[in-house]
């Protein structure tokens, strides 16, 4: 089964510092990853996306880093504040399913806290 | 604009009582999804539709039956609801499927079953 492993499952960091959460994926056919954040009580938001053909994406103070030859992304938050505290999910799919959802296969998430 | 509108918002049932759920775009999305969100577990896909009149099961579509008699809207049910639907469910929607076509979420139904 399409699998998306995601960690940490909790992280704590400190205001002004750099949150690093991880995602490992196994099915080479993905070709789309995602960063979705979510508020309590919300929906989750789609927050930044790379495609593999480049190896990092930078929006503001969020990036993403991709290795393709591992199988591995990460998003990186610079100058973590507090209101960046959100759960935060990697997810994947393929480019194309042939008419199917392309469903999104999501990491478990990660409850990330900026503390003042 | 209210994007994605999910309702009811929070719900307690019974095991064994029935409901629907609603969720509204007013987007003009092609596709809809229902998730479920469950504590340690991520999104789990249930249903989704790519228009009009059609839906197609995902990951976790026992217990479950969707409707999509008309475009804006994608109607969740429970049958008989059980304990282990005791969940935070979460409808979505895109423009297109494929690479970077965003999902779009509602903000949740959440629901207890007694």
């Amino acid at each position: 089964q399409q699998q998306v492993k995601q960690s940490p499952q909790s992280l704590i960091v400190q205001k002004g510092g750099i949150s690093i959460i991880n995602c490992a994926y196994e099915n080479t056919a993905f070709d789309y990853f995602p960063w979705y954040q979510q508020f309590p009580g919300k929906g989750p938001a789609l927050l930044i996306a790379i495609r593999p053909d480049v190896s990092e994406k930078k929006e503001g103070r969020f990036t993403i880093s991709f290795n393709k030859s591992a199988k591995q992304f990460s998003l990186h938050i610079m100058d973590s504040q507090p209101g960046d505290s959100a759960t935060y999910f990697c997810a994947a799919s393929p480019m194309y399913s042939g008419g199917g959802a392309d469903g999104l296969t999501f990491g478990k998430g990660t409850h990330l806290i900026i503390q003042p | 604009n209210a994007g994605v509108t999910q309702t009811p918002k929070f719900r307690v049932l019974k095991t064994g009582q029935s409901m629907t759920l609603l969720c509204a775009q007013d987007m003009n999305h092609e596709y809809m999804y229902w998730y479920r969100q469950d504590p340690g577990m991520g999104l789990r896909l249930i249903h989704y539709s790519v228009g009009e009149g059609t839906t197609a099961k995902g990951e976790v579509p026992d217990g479950y039956n969707v409707s999509r008699l008309k475009k804006q809207n994608f109607l969740l049910g429970l049958e008989s609801a059980a304990p282990s639907q005791t969940s935070v469910y979460f409808c979505a929607s895109s423009y297109l499927t494929g690479p970077q076509q965003p999902q779009h979420f509602g903000d949740g139904t959440r629901l207890s079953i007694l």
